[in-house]
């Protein structure tokens, strides 16, 4: 199956600075990606779509000022947090989708997100 | 608008015993159906999925699962567990055309001896 990196896997950053989270399709390109954010022992929450070339699509009460998207590539997309708080510690988790048109051998990705292994982090 | 709901935040089951993760969905839509298992501190993997054609989809690690239209369920099963089998599951639904994945709040599988 296709492969999605996140770099880091856990970072630990003081209250205030900006961490920037990357997103890797390793085999495949992806010109969509999303973003997800899940809280201790809760589902995962969509925050962004990602489309390469274009402004992110945000979902309803993400603030865009801080959580920043980049997808200037179709192999890569990235997640900047800005004066993080606190409160922004979570699991961050990316997903890339795979266009492949229908009527070809790599049909069986065409619904199927794939998703990065997540990144920890923790603003102190 | 699409929602996942699973009923069962935490199923524990003793180890080789069958199991059921229960997972209903509301759409007003036709829709594409998953399941995905999560280990701790990593990310998702994918299970199984109906998109079209027979409701019975068999997926990976001997899991299967039955999309019911009329009941609008998408149950999880396996007649025999194993300890390794201990992480969460999510059921999750889009709406054809696939964008958005709507998540389900998990189902917390633990297995034991």
């Amino acid at each position: 199956g296709a492969v999605v990196s996140q770099h880091p896997s856990r970072v630990i950053c003081k209250s205030g600075t900006s961490v920037k989270i990357e997103c890797r399709s390793l085999d495949f390109q992806a010109t969509t990606m999303f973003w997800y954010r899940q809280f201790p022992k809760q589902s995962l929450m969509l925050m962004a779509t990602s489309n390469e070339g274009s402004k992110a699509t945000y979902e309803q009460g993400v603030e865009k000022d801080k959580f920043l998207i980049n997808h200037a590539s179709l192999t890569l997309s990235t997640l900047t947090v800005t004066s993080a708080h606190p409160e922004d510690s979570s699991f961050y988790i990316c997903s890339a989708r795979d266009p492949a048109p229908l009527g070809t051998q790599e049909r069986r990705y065409y619904n199927e997100q794939f998703f990065g292994p997540g990144t920890r982090l923790t603003v102190l | 608008a699409q929602s996942v709901t699973q009923l069962d935040s935490q199923v524990p089951v003793f180890e080789e015993a069958p199991v059921e993760l229960r997972c209903n969905y509301s759409s007003s839509v036709s829709v594409y159906l998953f399941w995905y298992v999560q280990y701790p501190n990593q990310g998702l993997q994918l299970l199984l999925k109906y998109l079209s054609g027979s409701t019975l989809v068999k997926g990976i690690n001997g899991f299967e699962a039955e999309f019911n239209k009329s009941q609008t369920s998408f149950h999880l099963r396996k007649p025999s567990v194993h300890i390794s089998d201990t992480a969460e599951y999510f059921c999750a639904v889009t709406r054809q055309g696939f964008q958005k994945l709507v998540f389900g709040t998990g189902t917390r599988l633990l297995v034991s001896p």
